[in-house]
């Protein structure tokens, strides 16, 4: 019964090397999203993924891209990690139709 | 611009006490309003309200919307320890794949 899966848990980067965030959801969900949280500014959608196949931009894109590996994995991916960059990233999946979305653990991320 | 604003942004309460968290909206293509809370690791869902005037009821927690106001509220009573938590206040809507726009949360502390 895992849900949304995130891995790393935390990671801490230097300025300019790259990485990739993963996550894997088990529900069969069609919708996947990254988002970023920083404090005293809530969650911001960095990119979603509305079914297999198809990605888009949220509100914060810059700096990240992202892959819809197949239905279960979506993956976000810096290329060039900035010390703005430094936040915790949480992974969400949501069912068709209007339903709530699932979070996982999230992934503290610190670049230097 | 879409924004979800969140009031107060903490506060601090006895046990027993009964707390109101508010939030209001200003939100394009309107689909519901939700309720997480976040301890440590992922924000767990607690409400989905898509209608005005309908309360929904989780033990000691409840909340409602109105659509005309543009505000939910989030009632918490006989607080506990175990209610200390951010909770967010997150819009759903139909652009950007049914992303959640958040809110900045409300950081309550129950204290003994």
């Amino acid at each position: 019964n895992a849900g949304v899966t995130q891995t790393p848990k935390f990671q801490v980067l230097k300025t300019g090397q790259s990485m990739t965030l993963q996550c894997a959801q088990d529900m069969n969900h069609n919708s996947m999203y990254w988002y970023r949280q920083d404090p005293g500014m809530g969650l911001r959608l960095i990119y979603y993924s509305a079914s297999e196949g198809t990605t888009d931009k949220g509100e914060v894109p810059n700096g990240y891209n992202v892959s819809r590996l197949n239905k279960r994995e979506f993956s976000l991916r810096l290329e060039s990690a900035a010390p703005s960059q430094t936040s915790v990233y949480f992974c969400a999946s949501r069912p068709t139709g209007n339903q709530p979305q699932h979070f996982g653990d999230g992934t503290r991320l610190s670049i230097l | 611009e879409d924004k979800v604003v969140q009031s107060p942004l903490s506060l601090v309460v006895h046990e027993g006490d009964t707390v109101t968290l508010n939030c209001s909206y200003e939100v394009t293509n309107f689909r519901s309003l939700l309720w997480y809370k976040q301890e440590k690791k992922a924000p767990t869902f607690l409400f989905m309200l898509t209608s005005s005037g309908i309360e929904k009821k989780s033990g000691r927690l409840s909340s409602i919307l109105d659509k005309k106001e543009l505000f939910s509220i989030l009632n918490i009573t006989a607080t506990q320890t175990g209610d200390s938590a951010i909770y967010l206040c997150a819009v759903l809507f139909s652009n950007s794949g049914y992303a959640l726009n958040f809110g900045k949360g409300t950081s309550l502390l129950v204290t003994p």
